[in-house]
């Protein structure tokens, strides 16, 4: 049963201090999205990458946030240094997807990440 | 930027009666989405509309894409308590590298 595999589910982290959220989208899927989830503002997109190539990372705080594809098997997204409002839920999506924009995102269970 | 608008945000109601969520922009869109999500889970899809008017229906549910390709509704019939849970509607942008927006989301609660 392919799925999206996101890790960790649950960090705690203080504020300063690194965190790294990593997922392994479904094999074949060529894009990759993060989005950040939180109660004032739903899903917000933050980056993607289409064949590894990051495509728009607009959303993203530059100076803190980066995100990268390393490989096909490994979407990373990096906060240095973290703050409290970076509480969140972070999602990792990916998807079959062609020139069409109609395909489908298959999620990830999220990371739930709190900053003391 | 483009944008999507949901409202209701909240709504709670009981089984049996019927509902309608609204998507709204004022930009176009290739496609647009409707997602579910459940607690503790990330957003599933559940349809995609494509062509301006089209309608779709998945059991007691009907989603229509506006004739413009700018908004989108969800209606339920006879709702039931296993409806309940966070819907989204998301849109795809029309360019080639187009990027998938969420609506803010209606959270809908379904009582016995």
């Amino acid at each position: 049963d392919a799925r999206v595999t996101q890790t960790p589910r649950h960090k705690v982290t203080e504020m300063g201090q690194e965190v790294t959220m990593r997922c392994q989208p479904i094999l074949g899927h060529n894009t990759v999205f993060w989005y950040r989830q939180t109660m004032m503002q739903g899903l917000e997109l933050l980056a993607y990458f289409r064949n590894r190539a990051p495509l728009d990372d607009s959303g993203m705080p530059k100076d803190r946030f980066s995100a990268e594809m390393p490989d096909a098997t490994l979407a990373t997204l990096k906060i240095q240094p973290s703050e409290p409002r970076d509480s969140a839920v972070y999602f990792c999506a990916s998807g079959p997807l062609t020139g069409v924009n109609t395909g489908e995102l298959f999620f990830g269970e999220g990371s739930r990440l709190t900053v003391l | 930027t483009q944008l999507l608008e949901q409202s209701p945000q909240f709504l709670s109601i009981q089984e049996g009666e019927n509902l309608t969520v609204y998507c709204n922009s004022s930009s176009v869109f290739s496609s647009l989405q409707w997602y579910r999500q459940e607690p503790g889970e990330g957003p599933v899809l559940l349809v995609t509309v494509v062509t301006g008017g089209e309608v779709k229906k998945l059991k007691r549910l009907t989603f229509q894409f506006g004739d413009a390709r700018k908004d989108s509704s969800l209606h339920i019939t006879a709702a039931q308590p296993g409806d309940t849970g966070l819907y989204l509607c998301a849109g795809w942008g029309s360019s080639n590298t187009g990027k998938l927006i969420f609506g803010q989301g209606t959270t809908l609660q379904v009582k016995p």
